[in-house]
């Protein structure tokens, strides 16, 4: 069974910069995995942020960016913002015959 | 304006069944791969099972494979979940989404809660 990994909680301070990773049982995570992130506060439905490594959706903010780094996916936040208190998943792409996805546990950012 | 709005949760007892509905608006719905993810209380996402636009291809998670079944009514915009021998590890809130591309999940309902009891 796949299994992608995140930390579970960060902590950063406003104004702070934090760098968010998703890393795969597989092996390397690369742009053939089309890493999407994925943001969720408390009793909302989660929100594209990023797809596809780097790519923004319209509304996310320039202080947020997609990379892959050695051989993980990351999602950086710069500038951090009080509003940016959630949790942030990661989500990768498996192709092949049965084709599937799956997603991250979960990061937990606490701005402080 | 995008819309998803999933319906259908319930309690249900453990062997139960359950059909999920999710009606779509605001784009070409039969343009589009679907997505159902879950979210079980206080735990992270899972991604349960999508369906191509014609419907001819349909994947599921692994513990899913067998007791659920995935469709679709272009005609209808409607998108929906079969969910049978339900069991407690499926109480979730479900979400329809609307995949774009390779898991570009961009737009999502509100959800609609299962709750599966012993």
């Amino acid at each position: 069974q796949t299994v992608v990994t995140q930390e579970p909680s960060l902590t950063v301070s406003p104004g702070g910069t934090v760098t968010l990773t998703c890393a795969s049982s597989t092996g390397a995570v690369t742009s053939d995995h089309h890493p999407n992130w994925f943001q969720q506060k408390p009793g909302q439905a989660p929100r594209a942020l990023i797809y596809s490594t780097n790519n923004k959706h319209s509304w996310t903010p320039a202080r947020f960016s997609g990379s892959l780094l050695g051989d993980k996916a990351a999602l950086t936040l710069s500038a951090v913002q009080p509003e940016d208190e959630a949790e942030y998943y990661c989500f990768l792409y498996y192709g092949g015959a049965q084709l599937n996805y799956v997603f991250g546990a979960g990061t937990q950012v606490t701005v402080l | 304006e995008v819309q998803l709005v999933e319906s259908g949760g319930a309690l249900v007892q453990t062997g139960g069944s359950l059909r999920l509905s999710c009606a779509v608006s605001g784009f070409p719905f039969s343009s589009h791969w679907l997505t159902w993810v879950r979210q079980a209380p206080g735990k992270g996402l899972e991604w349960v099972a999508n369906i191509s636009p014609d419907g001819s291809r349909k994947y599921f998670m692994d513990s899913v494979k067998g007791r659920f079944t995935i469709s679709r009514d272009n005609a209808r915009n409607s998108l929906y979940l079969q969910m049978n021998s339900l069991r407690v590890e499926d109480t979730a809130i479900y979400y329809c989404t609307r995949d774009v591309a390779y898991g570009y999940l961009d737009s999502w309902g509100q959800g609609t809660l299962v709750t599966v009891s012993s």
